[in-house]
């Protein structure tokens, strides 16, 4: 069964740095999001992307992230300079066509950790 | 305000039991769905339940909905030992297409 990828598993950023986080969606999905969840907490919404473009974002994707289809296959989440509240799992995922009703396909995360 | 909460926090059970997990939530919605995330992993999609539908099966789970009460139950029967998870309620409301998960409910099944 086709499966979303997230690479790198675990990265280990010192604060301030850059840091890319990636993801490869199903191939025939229309629809890529980025999740968070903090340890402990809630699986938060990030971000959702459509058409090349963000369609909705959260409070918490303030200035500092972006995201980027930089071709096509690929979904990056980018924060510009970490903080240590950024530390978290970051999941991507995707779904087919129309967002509404479809069921989301999940990686297994990256989980970051800001020193 | 805070959306899909689940409870209980935790439930541990012997395996073949049948495990029970509440979600309520506090806006109207389009439909509604349980994920399994179990450690380390990512959440894998169970099952979905359109705002108006009132009861769906898939296989061993069963999952109820009350747009009165605000609020979903999912029911696993004759649990194993893999079913050892945590089990997120996840809300989509009006036109966007974010999921908002609430804190999950962790089952432990003892074999």
């Amino acid at each position: 069964e086709p499966e979303v990828t997230q690479t790198p598993s675990h990265q280990v950023t010192q604060m301030g740095q850059e840091v890319i986080l990636r993801c490869v969606p199903i191939s025939n999905h229309l629809y890529f999001y980025w999740y968070r969840q903090i340890l402990g907490q809630k699986v938060e919404f990030l971000v959702s992307f459509y058409n090349n473009e963000i369609s909705e974002k959260s409070e918490i994707f303030d200035d500092q992230f972006s995201v980027e289809r930089p071709d096509g296959s690929n979904f990056t989440l980018k924060i510009r300079s970490t903080k240590l509240e950024d530390s978290a799992m970051y999941f991507c995922a995707s779904s087919p066509n129309s967002p509404s009703g479809q069921p989301q396909h999940f990686g297994d995360g990256t989980r970051l950790s800001i020193l | 305000s805070q959306q899909g909460e689940e409870d209980p926090q935790a439930l541990s059970i012997q395996e073949g039991e049948n495990a029970t997990m509440n979600c309520s939530y506090k806006t109207s919605i389009n439909n509604l769905q349980w994920y399994r995330q179990n450690s380390g992993r990512g959440l894998v999609h169970l099952i979905l339940i359109r705002s108006n539908e009132r009861e769906k099966h898939s296989g061993r789970l069963r999952v109820t909905l009350d747009t009165s009460k605000k609020s979903s139950s999912l029911l696993i029967t004759a649990s194993r030992a893999a079913d050892t998870a945590s089990y997120f309620c996840a809300t989509e409301t009006g036109y966007g297409n974010k999921l908002v998960f609430g804190a999950g409910t962790i089952l432990r099944v003892k074999s």
